[in-house]
């Protein structure tokens, strides 16, 4: 399967704890990005990496996630002392662009579904 | 906020008719975009219709994109059941796509 990879699949937690998902990109895309999405709404943006350096923030992007992507090829979303609200979906999306380009087609993986008791 | 908005937020048909979903957005944008998603799974580009084109087709897909009226629909014709899914409308004013809240569509067999 050549598409984008997540893993795990599901995490349940407890509150306080720290997860960390991992997103594996279509191979020659240089862009990745993370969003999420709770229940009955659509995916909000998170960060965005152009190869290895990550180009954009949101807001909602709190002290306690962090996102990497070294060697411009594997990410990781860590989310550190979890709580109640940061339960979702968190979606990777790889595409491939040029620097400055607009944004064209996203390949999504599956998701990683966080449950925080 | 979200920068693209769907409506109708839910759309229940019956297998063989067409649905119609609406997308609103808010600033200038180079292209629009529209997703699907099963439930439960990641998202799935359907189509992609630039600022300077008004309409195009994909197969059983039909997009229309109206910049003057920062407006954009979906059209599925001969729907199927296998077409239930939310479906997004997503643009790209500050460079990161933005997606509204969806559509839920569910056709009835």
């Amino acid at each position: 399967d050549t598409g984008v990879s997540q893993n795990p699949r599901h995490k349940i937690t407890k509150r306080g704890q720290n997860v960390t998902f991992r997103c594996d990109p279509i191979s020659e895309h240089n862009r990745l990005y993370w969003y999420r999405q709770t229940l009955g709404q659509g995916p909000e943006f998170l960060t965005y990496f152009q190869n290895e350096a990550q180009l954009e923030k949101s807001r909602l992007l709190s002290d306690r996630f962090s996102a990497e992507r070294p060697k411009g090829s594997f990410s990781t979303l860590e989310i550190q002392r979890t709580e109640q609200g940061d339960s979702a979906m968190y979606l990777c999306a790889s595409s491939l662009g040029l620097a400055g380009a607009h944004t064209g087609e996203l390949f999504f993986g599956e998701g990683s579904r966080l449950t925080v008791l | 906020s979200q920068q693209g908005e769907e409506d109708p937020q839910a759309l229940s048909i019956q297998e063989g008719e067409n649905a119609t979903m609406n997308c609103s957005y808010k600033t200038s944008i180079n292209n629009l975009q529209w997703y699907r998603q099963n439930s439960g799974r990641g998202l799935v580009h359907l189509i992609l219709i630039r600022s300077n084109e008004r309409e195009k087709h994909s197969g059983r897909l039909r997009v229309t994109l109206d910049t003057s009226k920062k407006s954009s629909s979906l059209l599925i014709t001969a729907s199927r059941a296998a077409d239930t899914a939310s479906y997004f409308c997503a643009t790209a004013p500050w460079g990161q796509l933005t997606f509204g809240s969806g559509t839920q569509l569910t056709v009835l067999p």
